[in-house]
């Protein structure tokens, strides 16, 4: 089983609606837990870091944590076509290191 | 925003070179990265420092070294390289605190390398 796991997509949603993007990790013990953007070519980017169970807002974006679960998602609101890029889910484990998802491509529909 | 550069940003090599990748962090962060990563894949943590004089080797074999005389700057070296070497590398840094807002990791640029 993989530490970190994200569906590979790629995810379509057209334009205006509400992107969900989810994200399973496999050590329980996990506290941080991050959702970074990364655009073709690009380096990634920090878009939201969550450490405690629930929903955490910044703007568009909302990170949602059940660690009973082991489940971390990250919706996105009125969808734009500048959101689409492969966003990328990070775990911190039990041994310290933060360990990456594979990414899930979204595209946005004009 | 992040303060973390990288140079070169582009590379075009002959195979059998030895290179050094360069990244440098402002921030006065502890631990450093090495990551690598083919287009639209996944990224693979190659190398990682916890400080000066602390280096460690990721989860990808890798046939590059690294080296953390300061804080401040982490270089990679490749020091005979092959066309399997083409790749970008990325290099990030965090803050050696756990805690909230305080273990974040921020990338730079990458460097984008290819070898004939």
């Amino acid at each position: 089983q993989k530490e970190v796991e994200q569906n590979s997509g790629p995810l379509s949603v057209p334009e205006g609606a509400i992107a969900s993007l989810n994200c399973t990790y496999s050590d329980r013990v996990s506290q941080s837990f991050f959702w970074y953007r990364q655009y073709s070519g690009k380096s990634p980017e920090l878009i939201m870091s969550i450490y405690s169970n629930g929903d955490k807002e910044d703007g568009r974006f909302t990170a949602q944590l059940n660690k009973a679960s082991q489940y971390v998602s990250l919706l996105i609101r009125d969808s734009q076509p500048s959101d689409s890029a492969t966003y990328l889910c990070a775990v911190r484990n039990r041994d310290d290191k933060i360990i990456f998802g594979k990414g899930t491509r979204l595209h946005i529909l004009p | 925003e992040a303060d973390i550069y990288q140079t070169p940003r582009y590379l075009v090599i002959g195979t059998g070179k030895k290179i050094t990748l360069e990244c440098s962090q402002t921030m006065g962060h502890d631990k450093m990265y090495w990551y690598q990563q083919d287009p639209g894949m996944e990224l693979h943590l190659i190398h990682y420092s916890y400080g000066v004089n602390s280096t460690e080797k990721g989860d990808l074999s890798s046939e590059s070294t690294v080296s953390r005389i300061r804080t401040e700057h982490f270089p990679l070296t490749l020091e005979s390289a092959r066309p399997s070497h083409t790749s970008q590398y990325l290099c990030a840094s965090s803050d050696i605190h756990r805690g909230q807002g305080t273990d974040t990791q921020y990338f730079g640029p990458g460097t984008r390398l290819t070898v004939l």
